[in-house]
C-alpha cells in the first residue's frame, strides 16, 4: 500500500534559519504530492502541491519539488519566523486510490524561538 | 464562502456507547471525507461519500459509519465506543475528483 515517511520532530530552529523537513513516499500509481500545516488547536490549511514530475510548489516561502527518481517532496524556507511554529503534514493522493482518499505522514513538529 | 464546519467541537464519552459527529460542507463541495487523527500522528482515512453513496473506505470496522444528506452535509457515527476511538475527527470537503480538499477544524473525541 501507499506510505509517507517525515522525518521525527520537534524541530526547533531560531528565527530566520533554513528549514528543511524530509518527505518520502511509496505509491502504486503516480501520485499528486501535498503539505499540510496544522496550527494548535485547528484543522489543516493546505500550504503547498505538486501534481507531477519537478514541478515545485511555493506558498508564504515555503516551497517543494517533486522528485519522482528519489520519491522525495521536501518542505524548505529560506528564513522561518516564530508564526510558522506549528505541525507541518506530507500527503499524498494516489489515483489508484477509491475515493480520492489523502495519504498522510505522521507530522514534523515545528518550534521557532525569536 | 463559508468553509466546513464541524459539530460538536469537543465531547466526552464513555466506551461502549454510541456517538454522532456532524460536518457541513463548504458551499458548492459535493463531497465529504472523513478523517481520525490520533495524538501525535498523521490523519488516518476513514471514509468518503460522493452524492450521499459511499466511494471509498480506509481500514476501520463496521462500528464506523456513515451517512450524506442531499444538500451535501455528511455525520459520522462510532458505535460501541472503544479507549482507541479517543482522537481528533477531521472533515473535509471537495468539489469532486481530483479538486483539492478543505478541512474543517475537527471534533475532539475523549472515550472514558
Amino acid at each position: 500500500g501507499d506510505s509517507v515517511t517525515q522525518m521525527e520532530g520537534p524541530v526547533t530552529l531560531s528565527e530566520e534559519a533554513f528549514l528543511t523537513i524530509n518527505c518520502t513516499y511509496t505509491a502504486t500509481g503516480y501520485p499528486s504530492l501535498f503539505w499540510y500545516v496544522q496550527y494548535p488547536g485547528e484543522g489543516l490549511q493546505l500550504l503547498l502541491k505538486a501534481t507531477k514530475a519537478d514541478d515545485k510548489g511555493s506558498n508564504k516561502g515555503f516551497e517543494a519539488t517533486y522528485r519522482k527518481e528519489t520519491t522525495s517532496f521536501h518542505l524548505e524556507k529560506g528564513s522561518v519566523q516564530v508564526s510558522d511554529s506549528a505541525v507541518y503534514f506530507c500527503a499524498l493522493v494516489d489515483p489508484n486510490n477509491a475515493g480520492n482518499m489523502l495519504t498522510f505522514g505522521g507530522g514534523t513538529r515545528l518550534m521557532v524561538k525569536p | 464562502e463559508t468553509g466546513v464546519t464541524q459539530s460538536p467541537t469537543h465531547l466526552i464519552k464513555t466506551r461502549g456507547q454510541q456517538v454522532t459527529l456532524r460536518c457541513s460542507s463548504q458551499s458548492g463541495h459535493n463531497t465529504v471525507s472523513w478523517y481520525q487523527q490520533a495524538l501525535g500522528q498523521g490523519p488516518q482515512f476513514i471514509f468518503q461519500y460522493y452524492r450521499e453513496e459511499e466511494n471509498g473506505r480506509g481500514n476501520f470496522p463496521p462500528r464506523f459509519s456513515g451517512l450524506q444528506f442531499p444538500n451535501y452535509s455528511s455525520e459520522l457515527n462510532v458505535n460501541a465506543l472503544e479507549l482507541d476511538d479517543s482522537a481528533l475527527y477531521l472533515c473535509a470537503s471537495s468539489g469532486g475528483q481530483g479538486r483539492l480538499y478543505t478541512f474543517g477544524s475537527g471534533t475532539r473525541l475523549t472515550v472514558v
